[in-house]
């Protein structure tokens, strides 16, 4: 069992749906992140929040929209995506983003298919 | 700006066998070095980092890395695999001051019965 949780763990959207995707950590961690991960591929970093900030957005298109409401949760607000949006989305956890020396958290991720 | 290198995307070892996966890195400064695993339908599990202090590193699940300076590596060992090994995994280093890690493109280790 991971100690990050996302749901929902699979999801099918039409493109003009509007979903979101949630992340939740209960490990005091003040960094959280959003990768995005296609088949067979290395995770892509998307975005990455310290301290309920975003501090990195990786020039991901607006249709892609996060969300910090607290220090335990993370979300990915989903409109209007592409067929090419369709991957494994990672949300992952750490102490803070500068303790470099630290390893991020992952959870098992959210399946998206986009029809 | 640093980069991470994996040789070989895929691997095959037998059941029992040693398993070696390769990994080596570029970096300006003394990096942070980890590798991870992942199943399938899962999300990344950390193995094992090397921060600072002993350079042999000793993971879970029977894994170690050593990381050699003068080589620029960090690769992965199993003395003797097991099915259950069968995987993806990942190095990934993290340099200082940078808030980002930088993953490989991953090796999928085969075990064969």
């Amino acid at each position: 069992d991971t100690e990050v949780t996302q749901t929902p763990k699979h999801l099918v959207m039409g493109m003009t749906n509007k979903k979101s995707l949630k992340c939740e950590q209960h490990m005091g961690h003040r960094a959280m992140y959003w990768y995005k991960q296609k088949a067979k591929k290395p995770p892509e970093l998307m975005f990455v929040y310290s301290y309920e900030k975003l501090s990195i957005n990786e020039s991901v298109p607006s249709r892609f929209s996060p969300e910090c409401p607290n220090s335990s949760l993370l979300n990915l607000h989903l409109h209007a995506l592409q067929p090419e949006d369709s991957a494994l989305y990672l949300c992952a956890s750490s102490q803070e983003v500068t303790a470099n020396y630290q390893p991020q958290h992952f959870g098992d991720g959210t399946r998206l298919s986009i029809l | 700006a640093q980069s991470v290198t994996q040789l070989g995307s895929h691997v095959s070892v037998s059941e029992g066998a040693l398993v070696l996966l390769r990994c080596n890195y570029s970096s300006s400064v003394p990096p942070y070095l980890f590798w991870y695993v992942q199943y399938p339908n899962q999300g990344l599990q950390l193995l094992l980092k090397y921060t600072t202090g002993a350079t042999l590193v000793k993971g879970i699940n029977g894994f170690e890395a050593e990381f050699k300076k003068s080589e620029t590596s960090f690769h992965l060992t199993k003395p003797s695999a097991h099915m259950s090994d069968a995987a993806e995994y990942f190095c990934a280093v993290r340099q200082n001051r940078d808030d980002k890690i930088i993953f490989g493109k991953g090796t999928r280790l085969h075990i064969l019965p």
